[in-house]
Formats: C-alpha cells, structure tokens, sequence
C-alpha cells in the first residue's frame, strides 16, 4: 500500500533547465495537488486536478505546467527553472468529496 | 494574502504541558478546519479536523476548539511528549473549490524531556 509516491527525492538544477517532478497515487483518489513548501510561508497550492485530463491553477502556478493524462499520475514541469523555485514541493491526493489529503514525501529542489 | 493566519511560528513546552496553536481566518465559505503535522523528511499528515457546526473535537490528547463568530480555531496537544516536536500547520478549505486547501504558515513545536 504505497499511498502518494514522488520521485526524484532530491534534485539540483542549474538556472534555465528543465525537468519534470512525478507523482503517482494507488488509491484511485480523483483529486491531485502540486504545493511547495517554504520557510515561513506554509504550504501553497501551485496546480491541482480534479480528474483525469483535467488541471487548474492555484495561488503560485506560474513558472510551472501540469498535465494529468491518467487518473493515477500528476506531472509538475519546470520548462525553465530559476533559484526561486528553490523548495520541497509536495504532491497530494484526495477522493472525491471528501476534504483528506494524502501527502507523499516531498521533492527537495535546488535550482542553482 | 494569507487566507490562513496561524500563529506562533515556534513553541517550547515541557514535557505534560498544554501548547496552544491559534488560526484565524476570513473567508466564512469554508466549511473544513484540518491540522496536519509534519516530522522533518516527511509529508504532512492529518492529525484532526473539524467542521463549522461543532465547537470542540477531541482525538486522543489533541482537541480543536471552533469559534465560528471570531473566525478563529486552535489546537490543543494535552499531556505532550517529545514525540509530539513536529511542525504544525492548520488549514481550511471549501468544497466547491475541489477540496483546494490553503494552509497556515506553520507552527514549530518542541517537546522538552
């Protein structure tokens, strides 16, 4: 039973490159959510779906893509990273109609 | 805007004391309270939630206190231990808006044996 699952754990990118942080859930749950995590700033919502195909912007979307092309899998792409998108960033899923977030274990980032 | 005001950012008890981590907000469409705790290398975890139309909800040691005229809601950790040091953070949310959270900027707890 692995819940939220994100890879890579950890990352180190170089300003201007690109990558693409995964995250996969197994609890058949209709809604995904990409946060990022700072010091002193909680946790903010940067894209969320509720469905497969489907995908909206939050409170911090821009600089960042999305795409849910099966209900399972949630992408978050950074086509050009830049060091403010240094953070954790947190992948999360819920059923639906029912407000209880499964978290997974976060991606560290560094853009350098 | 923070739509989530929690404060304070750190505490420090002793063992067995009370902490107490206030949130407060404006937006009375929401209609979910949840706090989640964090250990350091991990992801969130709901620890308790509440609903507007009750006041008080006890789990174990943690109890939230609802005051829906003040917009405000705590979090209560009776008896604590060490183990309960961890990050805090409360939350709210509303249902026509998929469930989309918007949470407090933490509270950071210590324990002290």
């Amino acid at each position: 039973n692995a819940g939220v699952t994100q890879t890579p754990k950890f990352r180190v990118l170089k300003t201007g490159q690109s990558m693409t942080l995964l995250c996969a859930q197994d609890m058949n749950h209709e809604y995904m959510y990409w946060y990022r995590q700072d010091p002193g700033m909680g946790l903010r919502l940067i894209h969320y779906s509720v469905g497969e195909g489907t995908t909206a912007k939050g409170e911090v979307p821009d600089g960042y893509n999305v795409s849910r092309l099966k209900k399972q899998n949630f992408l978050l792409g950074l086509e050009s990273a830049a060091p403010s998108q240094t953070s954790v960033y947190f992948c999360a899923s819920s059923q639906l109609n029912q407000a209880r977030y499964t978290f997974g274990s976060g991606t560290r980032l560094t853009v350098v | 805007q923070q739509q989530v005001k929690q404060s304070p950012q750190s505490l420090i008890v002793q063992k067995g004391g009370i902490p107490i981590i206030n949130c407060a907000y404006e937006n009375t469409a929401f209609d979910y309270f949840p706090w989640y705790q964090q250990f350091p290398g991990k992801g969130p975890a709901l620890l308790i939630a509440i609903r507007p139309d009750v006041s008080e909800k006890k789990e174990g040691r943690f109890t939230i206190s609802f005051n829906k005229s003040a917009k405000q809601f705590s979090l209560h950790i009776m008896d604590s231990q060490p183990g309960d040091s961890a990050t805090y953070f409360c939350a709210a949310s509303m249902r026509s808006t998929g469930n989309q959270f918007y949470f407090g900027t933490g509270t950071s707890l210590t324990v002290i044996p």
